[in-house]
């Protein structure tokens, strides 16, 4: 089982949909958890951190259960510049390990 | 004023050469990484740092040797080049305190081995 699984995706959805992007991780002793945006051939950016309680930044959503070992992103009214890789980040030790990410492209 | 920053962006090179690719950081960070992202988009940690001292080397061929001078520089040098080390490297660094600020990354290192 890999350390970090996404839903394989691509996502296409048309502007102004609602998107939610999964991702489960292996290690129970996991310590924090991000989600980050890569667009084509740019670095990884942090998107956001994912808080026990769930948190909110404008139109995203991060959610995580601890208990299932899950972690979620929900984009509301997906913008076009919102298409890129959405990427899980699980943090352990001294590393933080990747997700494959998932593809979003937001269509006119 | 860029936060992380590697050298060179992109690297064409034949196979059996030996290239260095520098990384700097200007962000006062104790801990800095090699992530390699292949064809397939994996990212894949490489090797950590913390205060210049090596924290993890994970299944990497010993072609690669990574070169601390002072926790602000992560350097990686690559022996013996091969086909398969086609890739994007990005240099990362992070706070002492990462589980909440995460990790910033530079813009990567395109290499292509000819």
């Amino acid at each position: 089982r890999k350390e970090v699984e996404q839903d394989p995706g691509p996502f296409n959805v048309p502007e102004g949909a609602t998107v939610a992007f999964n991702c489960t991780y292996s290690n129970s002793a996991s310590q924090s958890f991000f989600w980050y945006r890569q667009d084509c051939r740019k670095e990884p950016k942090l998107l956001m951190s994912v808080y026990s309680s769930g948190n909110e930044d404008g139109r995203f959503t991060a959610q995580l259960n601890r208990a299932s070992q899950y972690i979620s992103l929900l984009i509301r009214d997906s913008k076009l510049s919102d298409s890129a890789t959405y990427l899980c980040v699980v943090a352990w030790g001294q590393n933080f390990v990747f997700g494959p990410g998932t593809r979003l492209s937001v269509l006119p | 004023d860029t936060a992380v920053s590697q050298t060179p962006k992109y690297l064409v090179t034949q196979m059996g050469n030996d290239k260095s690719i520098k990384c700097e950081q200007n962000l006062g960070h104790d801990t800095m990484y090699w992530y390699k992202q292949d064809s397939k988009k994996f990212l894949k940690i490489m090797f950590s740092y913390n205060n210049k001292e090596l924290i993890i080397n994970e299944t990497v061929p010993n072609r690669f040797s990574p070169k601390s001078p002072d926790k602000a520089h992560l350097n990686l040098h690559i022996n013996s080049l091969e086909l398969g080390d086609s890739a994007v490297y990005f240099c990362a660094s992070s706070p002492q305190d990462r589980f909440a600020w995460g990790a910033f990354f530079g813009q990567g290192t395109r290499l292509t081995v000819v």
